[in-house]
């Protein structure tokens, strides 16, 4: 099983910030998928292949990586990207997700 | 628009069974792979299970393997997930997506306790 481990498991950023997410498989992956999920609502696909913005995400996203090593970045902190993300991998079953890094503005 | 609507959910014994449902719109639905995903009260996500277009062929993790039944209905656009000897730590709710979960529905929750 392909274990994600994404970081930091919680962070505050301030509006205009630039935010850096990681996550680092136990094995090499062909592609990261994340997903962002608001309190009491269902997650929705953000980022997919690694790098491609889903339909109306704000291209200040950008996602980025190979291997076993991947990051979701956000070039400037807005009020409305605080959030929980989640990668996860469909390369290999079981197809994992991480743990989350949930994402407040300070 | 796509729209993905699970039904079923509820309170159940340990041991006992449950059947949810997911109804799909907006797109054609027996051109795509589909999954269930859930995610237990303030947890994070876990992928279920996965039905190829046809229904032949299924995936699981080990966590669900042999208590837990995909199948899907083409006719009628339809998903389903067989649930049987359910434990404690099944509670969760739990999402239909598409394919490789572009798409989520709602949620229904499933809590298991006597």
């Amino acid at each position: 099983e392909i274990v994600l481990t994404q970081s930091p498991t919680t962070m505050a950023a301030s509006p205009g910030e630039k935010v850096t997410l990681t996550c680092r498989a136990s094995s090499s992956v062909s592609y990261m998928h994340w997903y962002q999920q608001k309190s009491g609502a269902s997650p929705k696909l953000w980022i997919y292949d690694t790098s491609n913005r889903a339909s109306g995400v704000p291209n200040r996203f950008s996602g980025s990586g190979s291997g076993t090593s991947y990051s979701l970045t956000i070039s400037s902190m807005e009020t409305e990207d605080a959030a929980t993300y989640y990668c996860q991998q469909w390369s290999s079953n079981p197809y994992t997700f991480g743990a989350g890094t949930k994402l407040e503005l300070k | 628009e796509v729209q993905l609507v699970e039904s079923g959910g509820g309170l159940v014994q340990p041991g006992r069974s449950l059947k949810l449902s997911c109804a799909a719109s907006g797109f054609t639905f027996s051109n795509y792979y589909m999954a269930w995903v859930r995610q237990a009260p303030k947890k994070g996500l876990e992928w279920v299970a996965t039905i190829s277009t046809s229904g032949s062929r299924t995936y699981y993790p080990d966590s669900v393997k042999g208590r837990f039944t995909i199948s899907r209905d083409n006719a009628k656009s339809s998903l389903y997930l067989q649930m049987n000897s359910l434990k404690s730590e099944d509670t969760a709710t739990y999402y239909c997506a598409r394919d490789t979960a572009d798409y989520w529905g709602q949620g229904v929750m499933v809590t298991v306790s006597s």
